[in-house]
């Protein structure tokens, strides 16, 4: 069946460590993002790609970077400089980023610095 | 800025009880998609129902349902016959096309209602 696997599913990174998430797609889709979710605050954009090798940033993408060398492959990092890390992530990816059917997303990274 | 505004943080319903969850949201732009996102408690974001904003016909699906008020802005998702498997966190979020062509390029999203079915 073709998804969104985001790994791992619970992460715990270290005060001024850079961590990766990871996220793959089999659904063939151009544009993949990444959502930071905290408590009541809703979803939050940090980066998105619509093509290959092409990025933009969000609305919060200060202390996180991106790549997308390959179409089904959009990995997030997560540097020292992003103050409060901790969170859930979530990954997401559309056919376009202009998509009636919406996005499919991943099933979550939890984040904690301990 | 673009914005999506749930007001209502928490609500709980009755099994097989109808309710209603408001949201409003705030655009320039006459070209958009609107959709319902639930998330339950295993964090999984699932679609709902989505509606475009031309077509004036209210969307369903099964039990779920919008009332899309485009002059107000507002786009509520309606659920019937509650069951106890409807328990989730349930978003608003709204797409953007651009008038020239270009697109916003993402969905954004509202801060999200916390439903409870009671049995």
């Amino acid at each position: 069946d073709g998804g969104i696997t985001q790994s791992p599913k619970y992460l715990f990174r270290k005060e001024g460590q850079n961590v990766t998430l990871s996220c793959e797609q089999n659904l063939n889709h151009d544009a993949m993002y990444w959502y930071r979710q905290d408590p009541g605050q809703g979803l939050r954009l940090i980066y998105y790609s619509q093509i290959v090798n092409d990025f933009q940033k969000g609305d919060i993408a200060e202390g996180y970077s991106v790549s997308r060398e390959k179409k089904e492959s959009f990995p997030l990092t997560v540097t020292s400089a992003q103050k409060n890390p901790t969170a859930f992530y979530l990954c997401a990816s559309s056919r376009t980023d202009w998509d009636f059917y919406g996005y499919t997303f991943g099933s979550g990274t939890r984040l904690t610095v301990v | 800025a673009q914005t999506v505004t749930q007001s209502q943080p928490e609500m709980s319903v009755q099994e097989a009880e109808t309710v209603t969850l408001s949201c409003t949201y705030d655009t320039s732009e006459s070209n958009y998609y609107l959709f319902w996102y639930k998330q339950p408690p295993s964090r999984q974001m699932i679609l709902v129902i989505r509606q475009e904003a031309y077509k004036q016909q209210n969307a369903t699906e099964n039990r779920f349902s919008v009332n899309f008020q485009k002059a107000a802005k507002s786009f509520s998702l309606k659920i019937s016959d509650s069951q106890l498997g409807d328990t989730a966190m349930y978003f608003c979020a709204f797409m953007t096309r651009l008038n020239y062509g270009g697109s916003q390029g993402n969905l954004i999203f509202g801060k999200g209602t916390k439903l409870s079915v009671k049995p």
